[in-house]
């Protein structure tokens, strides 16, 4: 158990809709970062927050967006869904004492559009 | 920018046959290294790291070392078992950036 907290596990959806998935973090971990794992692209990373402000921004589209809240959990939001948008969505959670740690990964929110 | 390559899978090996997983990278600075598996269904797991050069990463029988001169990370086991299926990922970090991730390698390993 990495205590790296998502949910759903599973979301299923229509194309052009909304979706919002969750993460809490590990206890103490001030960084959250998603990352979307499709079977063509592989993993790629998203965003980060940390301690509540955005800190990095990677292959993000327009559609979709993400907050930290002040009790540190984070949401990730995807609108205006398209098939393509179809993948793992995994969140990292990493700590703020020491470079270089490891990133403990959530099981994942597995998304399917229809 | 920061890169890794992997070799890519699928690798098939019988149970109790010898595994590496070819791993190098490319970064500025001195970056972190990272072996994670993904088993499957599931999320990614920290497998090993190593921190700087020369640094070996050790856990569940599998090891590897970080060799700046030749900018590699191989992984390797001595003998795997049918419970080592999964995908693995080499992956890289410097400082508190995002990780960055080879494409993956799947085992499978046969009785």
């Amino acid at each position: 158990d990495s205590g790296v907290t998502q949910t759903p596990k599973h979301l299923i959806t229509a194309t052009g809709q909304r979706v919002t998935l969750r993460c809490s973090p590990r206890s103490g971990d001030l960084s959250v970062y998603w990352y979307q794992q499709s079977l063509d692209q592989g993993l790629q990373f998203l965003i980060q927050y940390y301690n509540g402000e955005e800190r990095a921004k990677g292959n993000i589209l327009e559609r979709f967006s993400a907050q930290q809240f002040p009790d540190l959990h984070s949401e990730l939001n995807l609108s205006s869904l398209e098939l393509g948008d179809s993948a793992l969505y995994f969140c990292a959670s990493s700590g703020s004492s020491g470079v270089n740690q490891p990133q403990h990964f959530g099981d994942g929110t597995r998304l399917s559009i229809l | 920018g920061d890169s890794v390559t992997q070799m890519e899978g699928p690798v098939t090996l019988s149970e109790e046959a010898f595994l590496t997983i070819n791993c190098t990278y490319t970064a500025t600075g001195y970056p972190s290294l990272f072996w994670y598996v993904q088993y499957p269904g599931e999320g990614l797991q920290l497998l090993l790291k190593a921190t700087k050069a020369d640094d070996k990463g050790s856990n569940k029988g599998f090891e590897a070392t970080y060799r700046k001169e030749t900018t590699s990370f191989h992984l390797e086991k001595g003998s795997v078992q049918v419970s080592d299926s999964a995908v693995y990922f080499c992956a890289l970090r410097e400082g508190n950036t995002p990780l960055v991730f080879g494409k993956g390698t799947r085992l499978s390993v046969i009785a």
